[in-house]
């Protein structure tokens, strides 16, 4: 059964960087889409972006510009990157595994990244 | 204001039925399968419903799920206590190229 764990820094400094690991244990990364979601405190969940299968990567668009998602096979694990964070950032991040465009299973615990100085 | 369309609560009360909405348009639900999702209070959401009606393993058969043209439903029969949660749905919408969400719907039983 494939588990995901989200790990990285729980408080990141207004403008700086956030960075995000998902370790996949279980399966390979290989075959699947990966993607990055995120809830703020209290709010809805917000799709970030996924990374396929062959290594093409879709951000949403409020954040492409910021956002770099990227896989390493050796270690079985994803990453997440978001540049030039603010106070609106803060928010719960979730890895999880994407079926084509049908579906997200399963999902990791989650982490909490708190943007403040 | 997301894009796909949910009530912000519902409620019931133990063995009802209560059915949670999910409106969106012609390039997300119209044109691709919806997702529910179930969040407990703490944890994180949950697959409930996938391809409009299909169910994962292991999620009881009180849960249902229909789609038909820009809306979907999800049901819950027999309603329990442990299914007070947040629920979500969501689906792929060609025109964004990105996936969207529902604003989620509180459940109270």
């Amino acid at each position: 059964q494939v588990q995901l764990q989200e790990s990285g820094p729980g408080l990141v400094k207004p403008s700086e960087t956030l960075s995000l690991t998902c370790a996949v244990s279980g399966g390979s990364i290989g075959p699947y889409y990966w993607s990055w979601i995120r809830q703020p405190p209290g709010r809805a969940v917000e799709w970030v972006g996924y990374i396929s299968n062959i290594g093409r990567t879709n951000y949403n668009s409020s954040l492409r510009s910021r956002v770099t998602i990227s896989v390493d096979m050796s270690r079985n694990r994803v990453s997440l990157t978001l540049s030039s964070v603010t106070a609106a950032d803060t928010a719960v991040y979730y890895c999880a595994r994407q079926h084509d465009l049908l579906w997200f299973d399963p999902w990791g615990q989650g982490a909490l990244v708190t943007v403040s100085s | 204001q997301s894009v796909l369309t949910q009530p912000a609560s519902a409620s019931g009360t133990p063995g009802q039925r209560v059915t949670i909405s999910c409106s969106g348009s012609t390039s997300n639900i119209g044109s691709n399968a919806v997702a529910w999702y179930q969040q407990l209070p703490g944890t994180a959401p949950k697959p409930l419903m996938f391809k409009n009606n299909q169910r994962p393993s292991g999620v009881p058969d009180r849960f249902s799920g229909s789609r038909s043209g820009t809306s979907a439903s999800l049901a819950i029969s027999g309603l329990q206590s442990e299914d007070e949660a947040d629920y979500y749905c969501a689906a792929w919408d060609d025109s964004l190229n990105a996936w969207v969400f529902g604003g989620g719907t509180k459940l109270t039983v």
